[in-house]
C-alpha cells in the first residue's frame, strides 16, 4: 500500500498550459506539503496545509494554486506554465504541523515544459 | 534565518569502509534535525532525526548521527559501507522558532558513491 502516492508521475505539456497534479496520504496525517526540486535537486518547500488550513506559503507565483479538499489529498494546480517551472515535483505529509515529526514524501512528477 | 550546508557535494567511500556524509546548520532556536536519502527516481526517504537527548541517533538501514551543538553539525555515519547505499543524501533542519508549522530546510545534498 502506497502511503504517499502523486498522479501523474510524468507531464509534459506546452508553455501557457494549465495542470494539475494529484495527491493523496492514507497515512492519517493532518499536515500535507509540496515541494519543488531542480534540476540540481535543491529541494524547497513551496506550500503546507494542516486540517485543510493553508499555513506555508512560500514566495511562489500566484499561477501557482494548492487546494486541500480534506486531510488526505492535496493537489497543486499551475496556470500559464513556463519552461521554468519544469522541475520535480513532491508531496509530502506528516502528523501535526506543531511538532516535529518526520515527513513522509511521495514518490515525485516529473513536469516538462516545453 | 534558518540554513543547511553540506558542504560536499559527492563522498566517495570502498564498500567496507566507514562513510561520513556531513552536515552544518544554523538556527535561532533549537534544532530539530533530519536526514533522508533519495534513490534515483525515487522520493526522499526518511533516515533518522535529532529532537533531544541522546546526542548518537540511530536509524535505518545501520545508519546513525551524531549531533553536536556546539559545532552546530549533524553528520551522518554509518560502520560499513554497501555498494547499495549509493544514493543523494539530505539533511534537513527545522528552527523550534518557526511558529510550530513544521517547516524544514534542507542542504543541497550529497551524492555517495559507494564503490566494489
Amino acid at each position: 500500500d502506497t502511503a504517499v502516492s502523486q498522479t501523474p508521475k510524468y507531464l509534459v505539456t506546452q508553455m501557457g498550459n494549465d495542470k494539475s497534479i494529484k495527491c493523496e496520504q492514507n497515512l492519517g496525517h493532518d499536515t500535507m506539503y509540496w515541494y519543488k526540486q531542480d534540476s540540481k535537486k535543491f529541494l524547497k518547500i513551496m506550500f503546507s496545509y494542516n486540517n485543510k488550513e493553508l499555513i506555508i506559503n512560500e514566495t511562489v507565483p500566484n499561477r501557482f494554486s494548492p487546494k486541500s479538499p480534506d486531510k488526505a489529498h492535496l493537489n497543486l494546480h499551475i496556470n500559464s506554465l513556463e519552461l521554468g517551472d519544469s522541475a520535480v515535483y513532491f508531496c509530502a505529509s506528516s502528523r501535526s504541523a506543531g511538532s516535529y515529526y518526520e515527513q513522509y514524501f511521495g514518490p515525485g512528477t516529473r513536469l516538462t515544459v516545453t | 534565518a534558518q540554513s543547511v550546508a553540506q558542504p560536499e557535494d559527492q563522498v566517495n567511500v570502498a564498500e567496507g569502509n566507514p562513510l561520513t556524509v556531513k552536515c552544518t546548520y544554523s538556527v535561532s532556536g533549537n534544532p530539530y534535525l533530519f536526514w533522508y536519502v533519495q534513490y534515483p527516481n525515487r522520493g526522499l526517504q526518511f533516515l533518522l532525526k535529532y529532537i533531544t537527548g541522546d546526542n548518537l541517533v540511530k536509524g535505518s538501514y545501520g545508519f546513525e548521527a551524531e549531533f553536536n551543538k556546539s559545532q552546530t553539525s549533524f553528520h551522518l555515519k554509518k560502520p560499513s559501507a554497501l555498494v547499495s547505499d549509493s544514493a543523494l543524501y539530505f539533511c534537513a533542519v527545522r528552527d523550534d522558532l518557526d511558529g510550530g508549522y513544521n517547516k524544514l530546510i534542507f542542504g543541497a545534498g550529497t551524492r555517495l558513491a559507494v564503490h566494489p
